[in-house]
C-alpha cells in the first residue's frame, strides 16, 4: 500500500511571501489531517477533513492559513503571507475514519521562513 | 484544551537495556497511540490501543492503555541502536472536536552501542 505523499520536501521563503503544500492521502482514506510540527515539539493539528468537508479547523490561523480538499482526495495547505514563526515541518496524515482508526503520516514539508 | 504530559523528555541508554516511557492526560481518552519519528521523516505508528487496560505488544515493544483512561506507557526491551528516535504518545477522545488527536512533546531516545 502506497503511503501518504507530500510535496515539496523542503521550501525556503522570505517573510510575507506565500507558499503552498500538497498532500495525497492513502487510497480509500476518508479523513485527512494537516499538522504543524515546530522543532522540539509534537505535531499540532491545524485542520481535519472528512471527505471534502472540514471537521475541525479550530487551531488554524485563518487570517493567513487556508486549506482545501475539493474532490475529497488530494489536499493543499497555503500560507499567505508567511511569518518567521511559521517555520516548521508541515505533516499530512490520513486515516480510514475519524475515530478508532490510526493516522498514517507523510514525511512532511520542512518550511523555513527567513 | 486537552493536555498530554510525556516523560521522560530524553533518555540515554546502553544497547541491551530496557526502556520505559509514559504519558498522562488531564482528560479521558478512548484511544492511545504510540509513534516513532526519525529525522526527516513523519511519525510512524508503533502500537494502537483502543480499550482501557489493554496490553499490546509489537516485537520488543509493549504498550498499555491505563485503567483510568488518562495514561499509557511504552516499554522497549533489549534496546538496539536502531531504536534511536523520538517517541510520541497521542490520545484521542470521542465526539465532536474531541476526535482530535493530541500529541505529547516526545521522548528522545539515544542508544549507545
Amino acid at each position: 500500500e502506497a503511503g501518504v505523499a507530500q510535496s515539496p520536501r523542503y521550501k525556503i521563503i522570505e517573510k510575507r511571501q506565500s507558499v503552498a503544500f500538497w498532500c495525497n492521502p492513502i487510497s480509500g482514506h476518508a479523513t485527512l489531517y494537516w499538522y504543524q510540527q515546530i522543532l522540539g515539539q509534537g505535531p499540532k493539528l491545524l485542520i481535519q477533513f472528512q471527505n471534502n468537508g472540514v471537521v475541525d479547523d479550530s487551531q488554524l490561523p485563518k487570517d493567513r492559513f487556508s486549506a482545501e480538499r475539493l474532490k475529497g482526495v488530494d489536499s493543499t495547505l497555503k500560507i499567505q503571507p508567511a511569518k518567521l514563526e511559521d517555520s516548521a515541518v508541515y505533516l499530512c496524515a490520513s486515516s480510514l475514519r475519524p475515530s478508532n482508526s490510526p493516522l498514517h503520516f507523510g514525511n512532511g514539508t520542512r518550511l523555513t521562513v527567513t | 484544551g486537552q493536555q498530554l504530559n510525556q516523560s521522560p523528555q530524553s533518555m540515554f541508554i546502553q544497547e541491551g537495556e530496557d526502556v520505559s516511557m509514559n504519558c498522562t492526560s488531564s482528560s479521558i481518552f478512548n484511544t492511545w497511540l504510540w509513534y516513532k519519528q526519525e529525522p526527516g521523516e513523519g511519525p510512524v505508528l508503533l502500537i494502537a490501543l483502543y480499550k482501557a487496560g489493554e496490553l499490546t505488544s509489537n516485537g520488543r515493544l509493549t504498550a498499555q492503555f491505563g485503567i483510568t483512561r488518562k495514561d499509557s506507557f511504552l516499554n522497549i526491551s533489549a534496546s538496539i541502536p536502531s531504536d534511536v528516535g523520538i517517541y510520541f504518545c497521542a490520545g484521542q477522545g470521542s465526539g465532536g472536536s474531541n476526535y482530535k488527536l493530541t500529541f505529547g512533546k516526545g521522548t528522545l531516545l539515544t542508544v549507545n552501542p
